[in-house]
């Protein structure tokens, strides 16, 4: 256990839906990261939040967006869902902006129908 | 290319033997890379790091680093049924510390 926690575990949601999940980090990291991995693929980073801002951002379309909450939980938001946004959506908290290790929640598993 | 590439497998070895996984990375400028292990339906969960060319051992996992080769290396000594898993290689993206590219990951299966 990591102490990362991500809700809700499973969802199933239909094209152009919009879908919101959410991530609690673990007590003082002040970094989340989230990430999306398809299946039999490797996790892509999608972006990072520190200290309630956006600090990095991968290759996602704006639809793609997020919050970071004063308590540094974070929500990850999707707009206009497509079928190739099914995956497992990870997030991942750091102690601090710079440190290397980053601590995964259980991951969120979204089905897009 | 991908920034960090990692042969898929399947890689399966008898219990007892030594794994080895690799991953080559394209960035010259990465620093420091990590290796994490994923049991099927669960999370990442961090194994080794190494940030200097040679080998960093810890129990039964040794990763090499050639920098010169772009080359990351993992190995599992003395294979157990309970190391099946994939196996994900890592870099950070630059100049930060903790927005990593991942490899398409390698799945190890280690037979009784």
């Amino acid at each position: 256990e990591t102490g990362v926690t991500q809700s809700p575990t499973h969802l199933i949601k239909t094209r152009g839906q919009q879908v919101t999940l959410r991530c609690s980090s673990q007590s003082g990291h002040n970094t989340v990261s989230w990430y999306q991995q398809a299946l039999g693929q490797g996790p892509q980073f999608i972006f990072q939040y520190y200290r309630e801002e956006e600090n990095g951002r991968g290759n996602f379309p704006p639809r793609f967006s997020g919050l970071q909450f004063p308590n540094y939980s974070s929500e990850l938001n999707v707009n206009a869902l497509e079928l190739d946004d099914s995956a497992l959506y990870l997030c991942a908290s750091s102690l601090r902006q710079g440190d290397t290790e980053a601590f995964f929640g259980q991951g969120t598993r979204l089905t897009v129908v | 290319q991908k920034e960090v590439e990692q042969n898929s497998g399947p890689l399966s070895v008898p219990e007892g033997a030594i794994a080895s996984l690799n991953c080559t990375y394209s960035d010259r400028g990465s620093q420091s890379f990590f290796w994490y292990r994923q049991y099927s339906g669960k999370s990442p969960e961090l194994i080794m790091s190494i940030y200097s060319n040679g080998d960093k051992e810890d129990g039964r996992f040794t990763a090499q680093l050639n920098k010169a080769s772009q080359y990351v290396s993992l190995l599992i000594r003395d294979s157990q049924p309970s190391d099946s898993a994939t196996y994900l290689c890592a870099a950070p993206r630059t100049n930060t510390g903790n927005q990593f590219y991942f490899g398409t990951g390698t799945s190890l299966t280690v037979i009784p």
